[in-house]
């Protein structure tokens, strides 16, 4: 079981929005702004798409958005394209004994 | 462009050993903490282990700590992790992933996040 929970599948048709969350706790997700969310493709490297909870990296589209209440941070997809057909991460910031937490990671379906 | 290449990984017996390496290019590599993180087969990602851009500071996941040893040569711009007395659940893609080096504002406290991976190494432990 990941440190921290996400939905293990998510799935919209082309144009539409989709919203990913990622729950943790106060001692990640809740305690600092450092949530990252990460784009992989299968047998490719994975790709940052959001850092800072909402901060968006250059080359990535403003269709990724990403968000945080609370011990709960958010990435939406707003416009989906097949290429967005993908596994999504969420990672936190836990201090400097943990260092760092991934979610189980959310398989995007572009239908 | 940055550009991490992960080698190293293959079959191995329980017990075994084995050491990954990581090529990275397109960045001064000795500016920058790097990291291994690993995806065990149908589970998320888990952080293993960090280096800190001098060598000397070296920090390990619970679950591979006195059986790995990170290490890198800024002279040959490579990260290696020595991965000994291997289990089953070490079976996994490793990944090198190069630190964003921020520190926090308020707290100088560094914060450990990644801007650039590589493809990964499949280690897989099993007689």
């Amino acid at each position: 079981q990941s440190a921290l929970t996400q939905p293990r599948s998510v799935s919209g048709s082309p144009g539409q929005s989709v919203t990913i969350s990622c729950t943790g706790t106060s001692s990640d997700v809740g305690g600092y702004n450092y949530v990252s969310w990460y784009q992989h493709h299968p047998g490719k490297a994975p790709k940052v798409m959001i850092y800072d909870v909402s901060k968006r990296p250059s080359g990535v589209p403003d269709r990724f958005s990403g968000s945080k209440s609370g011990n709960t941070a958010s990435l939406t997809i707003s416009g989906l394209q097949a290429e967005d057909e993908a596994d999504y991460y969420c990672s936190s910031y836990a201090g400097s004994y943990t260092f760092v937490l991934f979610g189980g990671g959310t398989k995007l379906t572009v239908l | 462009e940055v550009q991490l290449w992960e080698s190293g990984g293959g079959l191995v017996q329980p017990g075994g050993s084995l050491r990954l390496s990581c090529a990275a290019s397109g960045f001064t590599f000795n500016s920058y903490a790097m990291s291994w993180v690993r995806q065990a087969p149908g589970k998320g990602l888990e952080w293993v282990s960090v280096i800190y851009s001098g060598g000397i500071s070296t920090y390990y996941a619970d679950s591979v700590k006195g059986r790995f040893t990170i290490s890198r040569d800024n002279s040959k711009n490579t990260l290696y992790l020595q991965m000994n007395s291997l289990r089953a659940e070490d079976t996994a893609v490793y990944y090198c992933a190069k630190d964003r080096g921020h520190y926090d504002s308020a707290t100088y406290e560094h914060v450990l996040g990644f801007d650039y991976w590589g493809q990964g190494t499949l280690v897989t432990v099993s007689s």
